[in-house]
């Protein structure tokens, strides 16, 4: 399977407590985006890279939310000191020019 | 005002309906446009882009319009795999990150 993979695909989580979730998007793609969507909305864009530089984030992003993408291959999105409001599915997708495409989704439930 | 509206539905149509779904966006500036779909608990999935000409795939027509700021997909001869929530999708200009509507729910009826 040659699409974007996220792991793990479910995490459940007391409050408190650090996330970490991994994406890796189609091999040839230079871009990499990361989305959080609830229930009942369309998903709300979090940051982007191009490569390894990290060139946009929404304010959304508050500072317990961090990104990497080291190498500019895969990335990382942790969460410090999860909330129960960051209970959500957190979306990575990837581009080369053009369209973008998803990964399935890791769904966090904060308890 | 929301940077993308949609109407959430439920569209229920029956077997064989064309039905039709618009998106307003706020941003004049806007670059590209898509249609997305997502099955429930899953991931978005392209549908189509949206083109300034219109642009056409199979029973699937998608339309823009800058001047009104609204895009549109219209579905002929639904089938009942076509259920599912279509999300429509708007690029500012000078960005790449996705601006999504709520998704508009469809349900077709045999």
């Amino acid at each position: 399977d040659t699409g974007v993979s996220q792991d793990p695909r479910h995490k459940i989580t007391k409050r408190g407590q650090n996330v970490t979730f991994r994406c890796d998007p189609i091999s040839e793609h230079n871009r990499l985006y990361w989305y959080r969507q609830t229930l009942g909305q369309g998903p709300e864009f979090l940051t982007y890279f191009q490569n390894e530089a990290q060139l946009e984030k929404s304010r959304l992003l508050s500072d317990r939310f961090s990104a990497e993408r080291p190498k500019g291959s895969f990335s990382t999105l942790e969460i410090q000191r999860t909330e129960q409001g960051d209970s959500a599915m957190y979306l990575c997708a990837s581009s080369l020019e053009g369209a973008q495409f998803f990964g399935p989704g890791t769904r966090l439930t904060v308890l | 005002r929301k940077e993308v509206e949609q109407d959430p539905g439920p569209f229920n149509v029956p077997e064989g309906a064309t039905v039709a779904f618009n998106c307003t966006y706020s941003n004049s500036a806007s670059q590209s446009f898509f249609w997305y779909r997502q099955d429930c608990r899953k991931e978005p999935k392209l549908l189509m882009s949206v083109y300034s000409s219109g642009n056409e795939d199979g029973r699937f027509t998608a339309q823009l319009n800058r001047a009104s700021q609204y895009i549109s997909l219209l579905i002929r001869d639904s089938k009942l795999s076509d259920s599912a929530t279509y999300l429509c999708v708007v690029t500012p200009s000078g960005t790449y990150k996705y601006i999504f509507g709520t998704g508009t729910r469809l349900k077709v009826l045999a």
